[in-house]
This record gives C-alpha cells, structure tokens and sequence, in this order.
C-alpha cells in the first residue's frame, strides 16, 4: 500500500542552523504530499503541501519540492528558530484519507 | 473562529472499561476525521464521518466506533479497553472535500490511559 517514510529524530539543531528533513513515499500513481507540524500540547497542522510533481510547497520558510524520480518530499528550512523545535510528519493522500510517516522531532536550542 | 473542540482533554480508564470522546468541528465544516496516535504505530486512521454517515474506515477492531450529529459533532466511543489502547486520540474537521484535499484541521487531541 502506499506509505511514507521519514528519517529518525531528534533532529538536534543550533539557531540559524539549516534544516533538512529527509522523506521517501511508495505510492501508486502520484499523491498529493504534505508536511504537517505538531507544537508541543497542540494539534497537528498543515506547514505546507504540493500537488503534483515538481511542485514545491513553501510556508514560514519551510519549503519541500514534490520529486517524482526519487520519490521523495524532503522538507528544508534556511535559518530555525527556537520556535521551530516540533514534531514534523510527512503525509500523503491514500484512498481519502492522509497516511502519515512515524514523525520526526527537530529540537531548536538557542 | 474557534478551532476543533475535543473533550475530555485527559482521562483514565481500567482494562474492561468503554469510553466516548467527543470532537466539535470547525464552524462550516461537516467532515470530521478521527485518528489513533502512540509512540508505536504512529497516526493511524480510525474513520471518517461526513453528514452523519462513516465516508472511510480504517482497520481498527469493531471495537472502534464512531457516530456523528446533525450539528457535525462527532463522537467516538472504545468498547472493553485493552492497554494498548492508551493513545492520543486526534479529531480532525475540514469541508467536505478535505479528506481528498488532505487539508485537515486538528483539535488537540483526548489522551487516553488504560491501566
């Protein structure tokens, strides 16, 4: 079935550090992807999505480019912020509902 | 504009034991999501629920039910608990088209601990 898989955190970073976080999908045809982010005691919620490939979501300086040849929609940052230190999930579209990859934790020190 | 509404926030419950969660969605939208989160298997889907009627369905036990009102509230109930199933339980609300969309709006989840 289709999945989604993401590197393995923490992701330990120093401010104004870049950010990558890497993510593979398995999919027939091609989904929609996403990133999510989930703050600390809050809900999820969409960063930043694309729709087909080549596509590139951006959002709060977070960007992630849909590539089909290597399946994948890694996430990328220029500068975190302290503010950025969350748990960030990979998801994609399958038969109408989202499949999420395990999550990664980026923790942000000052 | 208020968000996803689950109540309650915390709760406690035995092995053996039923529980219903309760989820408001955002004002104007009449899909409600559910999912099941641990450190485990991550978030898993349990259902989807839009105009009263189960849209979607994961492969959760029959355990695992849900039902959804004329306002769009929404309600998940868990029969004869097991440990495992201590989790986050996140709601989530969008339009009706949001399951297709993947555009989801997530309250901050009933966290659940079966002893």
């Amino acid at each position: 079935g289709n999945s989604v898989t993401q590197m393995e955190g923490p992701v330990t970073l120093s401010e104004e550090a870049f950010l990558t976080i890497n993510c593979t999908y398995t999919a027939t045809g091609y989904p929609s992807l996403f990133w999510y982010v989930q703050y600390p005691g809050e809900g999820l919620q969409l960063l930043l999505k694309a729709t087909k490939a080549d596509d590139k979501g951006s959002n709060k300086g977070f960007e992630a480019t849909y590539r089909k040849e290597t399946t994948s929609f890694h996430l990328e940052k220029g500068s975190v912020q302290v503010s950025d230190s969350a748990v960030y999930f990979c998801a994609l579209i399958s038969f109408q509902k989202l499949v999420f990859g395990t999550g990664t934790r980026l923790l942000v020190s000052p | 504009k208020a968000g996803v509404t689950q109540t309650p926030r915390y709760l406690i419950k035995t092995r053996g034991q039923q529980v219903t969660l309760s989820c408001s969605p955002i004002s104007g939208h009449r899909s409600v999501s559910w999912y099941q989160q641990t450190p485990g298997q991550g978030l898993q889907f349990l259902f989807e629920y839009f105009s009263e009627t189960q849209r979607n369905k994961g492969n959760f036990p029959g355990r695992f039910s849900g039902r959804q009102f004329s306002n769009s509230r929404s309600e998940m109930n868990v029969s004869t608990l097991e440990l495992g199933d201590s989790a986050l339980y996140l709601c989530a609300s969008s339009f009706p088209q949001g399951p297709n969309t993947g555009e989801l709006f997530f309250g901050e989840g009933s966290r659940l601990t079966v002893l």
